[in-house]
């Protein structure tokens, strides 16, 4: 069975511009949750989707937001970019919601 | 979710047992302790989890003591591709509508030859 797999793998932006990143989750999973790694904060939890729905959101501004298809696959966007937007974009998986979340490769974003 | 405490670096040579420990003295009776690892610069990868028995799996072995205060991870032979940051991670209980991870600072684990 494929992993998830996330989309593009590397990005650069400048700031004021906004980014979509995409992840595509396992197989038959239907439960996505997206989160950031930064050197100085670790890895952050942003939101997590289930059945189109927003279930969670970590502690992060507007600017951040995100959305789940009928398929299970989920984008995310932040608009504005800021240069401390700059990270590792981490999404995961996971057959239902309390089962074991499998992340992706992730979408390394550099903003300028 | 209760929070843990690992040591921040260990070090093993190729071919011994590597065991993380974990501290994770306010943890509540039905949540699960769960353990990844991040090998740099990629997706953290899921290595294993438990409520209360010890577990195995092809990747290592998970000792939960009988208190449930803490934990430890063991890889039986380590190797250089096990050199990695290793997270262990309480998450909230099944029923509790909370399903996200809480990561830490983890355990840089650095295997040598």
């Amino acid at each position: 069975k494929a992993g998830v797999t996330q989309t593009p793998r590397y990005l650069i932006k400048t700031r004021g511009q906004q980014v979509t990143l995409s992840c595509s989750p396992i197989s038959g999973h239907r439960s996505v949750s997206w989160y950031q790694q930064t050197p100085g904060q670790g890895l952050q939890f942003l939101f997590e989707y289930f059945s189109e729905t927003q279930r969670n959101k970590g502690n992060f501004p507007g600017r951040f937001s995100g959305r789940q298809f009928s398929n299970s696959r989920s984008e995310m966007n932040v608009s504005t970019l800021e240069l401390g937007d700059s990270a590792l974009y981490l999404c995961a998986s996971s057959f239902d919601r309390q089962e074991t979340q499998y992340f992706g490769p992730g979408t390394r974003l550099l903003v300028l | 979710d209760a929070k843990t405490t690992q040591p921040t670096s260990m070090d093993c040579a190729e071919g011994r047992a590597a065991n993380l420990p974990c501290n994770h003295s306010t943890i509540s009776g039905n949540e699960y302790v769960y353990w990844y690892r991040q090998i740099h610069s990629q997706g953290p990868q899921y290595i294993i989890h438990g409520l209360k028995n010890n577990e195995t799996n092809e990747m290592a072995s998970l000792i939960i003591t009988e208190d449930r205060k803490s934990s430890t991870l063991i890889l039986p032979h380590a190797t250089l591709r096990d050199t990695a940051v290793y997270y262990c991670i309480v998450r909230a209980a099944p029923n509790s509508g909370y399903s996200t991870l809480t990561f830490g600072k983890g355990t840089m684990l650095l295997v040598s030859p």
